[in-house]
């Protein structure tokens, strides 16, 4: 059974990258049957899609965020990654990854926990 | 604001039946997937593709689609359906995914 777990820091500095990992077992990262994701979520707020990996390294990224965003695949530790740079206030959000099946419909069928992340000083 | 509309909020009387809707330009060619999500936990899929449901989803959770507008019903809601939904497909460009704004249920 697939299953994902987010990890890194839960503070960040105003300015500095945010940087999580997402930890994948039950299957290789390595299929190519998966598109590997990341959606976040403020305090209180809706789902934000931010974007997503196919395995083979191409990217897809939220068009609001691209130019601070990087999703990236370690098949070695079976994990994939998010990077958001210059980072504010507005990014503090629980951070979800998940996976979306290659298929002719979009949908995301296994969610990690989700990890709190608070930018402040 | 999300390309996908979604009303904030909604109810329901206990065993009636409720329709959340999500409209959006690209529902005329994409289908919508549909997640519950309860306070403090993670959103699970209920609902993707025609009209499919995951295993373990009950079958009173159906989906539906016409023109710009897909559709979530809830035949018989129940006490444990009380939850926030959010649709997600495709944006108007058909590139990127985006979620709709929620809608909150409530189960009177």
């Amino acid at each position: 059974q697939l299953q994902l777990q987010e990890s890194g820091p839960g503070l960040v500095k105003p300015s500095e990258t945010l940087s999580l990992t997402c930890t994948v077992s039950g299957v290789s990262i390595s299929w190519t049957t998966y598109y590997w994701g990341w959606i976040r979520q403020p305090p209180g707020k809706g789902l934000e899609w931010i974007g997503n990996i196919y395995s083979t390294g191409s990217t897809y990224y939220s068009p609001s965020l691209k130019s601070r965003v990087t999703i990236s695949v370690d098949t070695s530790k079976n994990q994939f990654s998010l990077k958001l740079s210059s980072v504010t206030a507005a990014d503090t959000a629980i951070y979800y990854c998940a996976t979306q099946p290659l298929s002719r419909w979009d949908y995301l069928d296994s969610w990690g926990q989700g990890t709190l992340v608070t930018v402040s000083p | 604001s999300s390309e996908l509309t979604q009303d904030p909020a909604v109810s329901v009387a206990l065993g009636q039946t409720v329709r959340i809707t999500c409209q959006g330009d690209s529902l005329r060619s994409n289908y919508a997937s549909w997640y519950q999500q309860k306070p403090g936990q993670a959103p699970i899929i209920v609902i993707y593709g025609e009209n499919n449901r995951p295993s373990g989803i009950p079958d009173r959770f159906s989906g539906s689609s016409s023109g710009n507008t897909a559709s979530l019903t809830i035949t018989g809601a129940q006490a444990e359906d009380e939850a926030d939904f959010y649709c997600y497909s495709r944006d108007s460009s058909g590139t990127y995914q985006v979620f709709g704004g929620g809608t909150k249920l409530t189960v009177l």
